[in-house]
């Protein structure tokens, strides 16, 4: 069973339209969430990250986490085309003895039509 | 601030070789942490270092292995190469470890196994 998932798309929006980029895990002991945005070519970049319950506003991005539900979604407002990327979905799980692991979801394609 | 580096950037090997993977972090970040890209599986975590000490591992065979340096920059060894080793190889570099979630990612090695 996957640890992570995410739709792969792609996924296609108008530009100013809002994208919905959900992700579902499996460890109910899942402590930290984030989200990535890759560029094709380029490397991962941070853009979010949510540790409670609720929502988390940045900029035209917002992080949601339902921990009951394992479900964390990224929404994007005024999308625009430079927001066509991969986002990645991180998910840090205490792995025993301190230690961590962080386990990313194998992305979602978006795709800002002009 | 400089950002995270990787070399060699690209690199062809051939089955049963091995191949040694450099990373230099971010200047005052002492966790660097290494991934493998592939389009089927892709960013999964090898391992995560932490002021020279391994801290935390993923599922990889011991055919995969790192250590890291007194000056945080990290090398990442990979011995008797197999075709599915062929991968994109990113290091990321983290002020307080992957338990954190904010990771800096390198721009990445690229290794094909022939």
């Amino acid at each position: 069973q996957k640890e992570v998932e995410q739709n792969s798309g792609p996924l296609s929006v108008p530009e100013g339209a809002i994208a919905s980029l959900n992700c579902t895990y499996s460890d109910r002991g899942s402590q930290s969430f984030f989200w990535y945005r890759q560029y094709s070519g380029k490397s991962p970049e941070l853009i979010m990250s949510i540790y409670s319950n609720g929502d988390k506003e940045d900029g035209r991005f917002t992080a949601q986490l339902n921990k009951a539900s394992q479900y964390v979604s990224l929404l994007i407002r005024d999308s625009q085309p430079s927001d066509s990327a991969t986002y990645l979905c991180a998910v840090n799980s205490d792995s025993g003895g301190s230690n961590y692991k962080l386990t990313f979801g194998k992305g979602t394609l978006l795709t800002v039509n002009p | 601030k400089a950002g995270v580096t990787q070399t060699p950037r690209y690199l062809i090997k051939t089955r049963g070789q091995q191949v040694t993977l450099s990373c230099s972090p971010i200047s005052g970040h002492r966790s660097v942490s290494w991934y493998q890209q592939t389009p089927g599986q892709g960013l999964q975590f090898l391992f995560e270092y932490f002021s020279e000490t391994q801290r935390n591992k993923g599922n990889f065979p011991g055919r995969f292995s790192g250590r890291q340096f007194s000056n945080s920059r990290s090398e990442m060894n990979v011995s008797t190469l197999e075709l599915g080793d062929s991968a994109l190889y990113l290091c990321a570099s983290s002020l307080g470890g992957i338990n954190t979630g904010e990771l800096f990612f390198g721009e990445g090695s690229r290794l094909t196994v022939l």
